[in-house]
């Protein structure tokens, strides 16, 4: 069972336009999710996360909006740039912030980000 | 932070030989964990470890897989008798437990190929 969605495998956008990323859930217990950025060849790298608690966060260029009643969140990137061309990871754990390692990662969405 | 870093990059080996992989964690970090990723699909939890001690393992880790975190520094994931199954990127993470908003930091992760 895929806990964690993202149906959108891939994603294409002109640099300077909005880029919005979507992610899925179906576990209630999860508190806390992420986003993760993948380059090929390199480990995920840590991007933004929220908190239940929260609808909203940003981080620069970043925002991570969570909408709970719909168990669904997304992430925004504006403006866009070539260098955000990566594959995006959601993921969540019930850990509270605070015990974060049995993270439940989606399929990923590929982000291509055309000059 | 020098990152975590993993050994090897890339291991191609026939199938039922057995193969061994390192993490080296960020230097303060205390916790370590592994991964596994396989084409199309996200990072899967496999182990993880607090200090020495190995506090969890997934369904996923048969009786083929073993992990040790011997000093609670560097750790070892060690797959006997591969199969044609175990071909996948596995990916080691480290983190400071205690932190709020914990985030793990991925290694560039062990390709493995399995024929």
């Amino acid at each position: 069972d895929q806990q964690v969605k993202q149906n959108s495998p891939s994603l294409s956008v002109q640099e300077g336009r909005i880029s919005i990323l979507n992610c899925d859930y179906t576990n209630s217990m999860f508190d806390y999710f992420l986003w993760y950025k993948k380059y090929p060849a390199e480990g995920p790298t840590f991007l933004i996360s929220i908190s239940s608690i929260k609808d909203k966060n940003e981080d620069g260029r970043f925002t991570v909006f969570l909408n709970k009643s719909a168990k669904h969140l997304s992430l925004h990137i504006v403006p866009s740039q070539p260098g955000d061309s990566a594959v995006y990871f959601c993921a969540a754990s019930t850990g509270g912030g605070g015990s974060n390692y049995k993270l439940t990662f989606g399929k990923g969405t590929l982000l291509t980000v055309n000059p | 932070d020098t990152g975590v870093s993993q050994d090897p990059r890339h291991k191609i080996t026939k199938r039922g030989q057995n193969v061994t992989f390192r993490c080296d964690p960020i230097s303060e970090h205390n916790r370590l964990y592994w991964y596994r990723q396989t084409l199309g699909q996200g990072p899967e939890f496999l182990t993880y470890f607090q200090n020495e001690a190995q506090l969890e393992k997934s369904r996923l880790l048969s009786d083929r897989f073993s992990a040790e975190r011997p000093k609670g520094s560097f750790s070892t994931l060690e797959i006997q008798r591969t199969e044609q199954g175990d071909s996948a990127m596995y990916l080691c993470a480290s983190s400071r437990a205690g932190r709020h908003n914990e985030k793990l930091f991925f290694g560039s992760g062990t390709q493995l190929s399995v024929l």
